[in-house]
């Protein structure tokens, strides 16, 4: 079955750079969240999008935007990157919102700042 | 979201019921009961989730206090590949997203 793929899997970028994280969701899920997980932490919430909608906003830094596709796909970009931005980022994506569903999740993209 | 409380860490032995017990007090009436786990760095993976019945599929079961204010994730048969962080997480509503509190770390022996 198709699952959560997230592109790139590994990144290194220098202080002060952009990256930008591709998330290409199940098909027919509608529904896309973003997590950063930092080393030895538990997942962060960062910002969901609904039917290409920005639906929730968690901790994510101004530097950070993201947005959602006409074809469901999802981009965080993130811009003057900092050694503490160095995690992994992981994409979950659902049907209908999540409510009363599961959320999958992909494999992550583990971002080096250095 | 429903703020949860969970054992930072549990031991099981292999072949034996993992339970792992969650408080919800606050969780309100629209709000489900999630659970999933990561195993090392991977992405964190459904397990199950219910409103007020009890649920089983072929993972675990859920079983869910009347008063909803705690459940256990029961794995019937732990093996060492249940070796993971599992996170108890109150959620609902519409594109509602899933806040990870610290988890409870089970580690299954031999």
């Amino acid at each position: 079955a198709a699952g959560v793929i997230q592109s790139p899997r590994h990144l290194i970028k220098e202080k002060r750079e952009t990256a930008t994280l591709k998330c290409y969701p199940i098909p027919r899920h509608d529904t896309v969240y973003w997590y950063q997980q930092g080393p030895g932490q538990d997942p962060q919430f960062l910002i969901s999008f609904y039917e290409k909608m920005q639906s929730d906003k968690g901790s994510i830094p101004d530097r950070f935007s993201a947005q959602q596709f006409s074809d469901y796909h999802s981009e965080l970009n993130m811009s003057s990157l900092e050694l503490g931005d160095s995690a992994l980022y992981f994409c979950a994506s659902s049907l209908e919102g999540g409510f009363n569903t599961e959320a999958f999740f992909g494999q992550g993209t583990r971002l080096t700042v250095v | 979201d429903a703020k949860t409380t969970q054992p930072p860490s549990m031991d099981c032995a292999e072949g034996r019921a993992a339970n792992l017990p969650c408080n919800h007090s606050t969780i309100s009436g629209n709000e489900y009961v999630y659970w999933y786990r990561q195993i090392h760095s991977q992405g964190p993976q459904y397990i199950i989730h219910g409103l007020k019945n009890n649920e089983t599929n072929e993972m675990a079961s859920l079983i869910i206090t009347e008063d909803r204010k705690s459940s256990t994730l029961i794995l019937p048969h732990a093996t060492l590949r249940d070796t993971a962080v599992y996170y108890c997480i109150g959620a609902g509503g519409t594109a509602s997203k899933l806040t990870f509190g610290t988890g409870t770390r089970l580690q299954v022996t031999l």
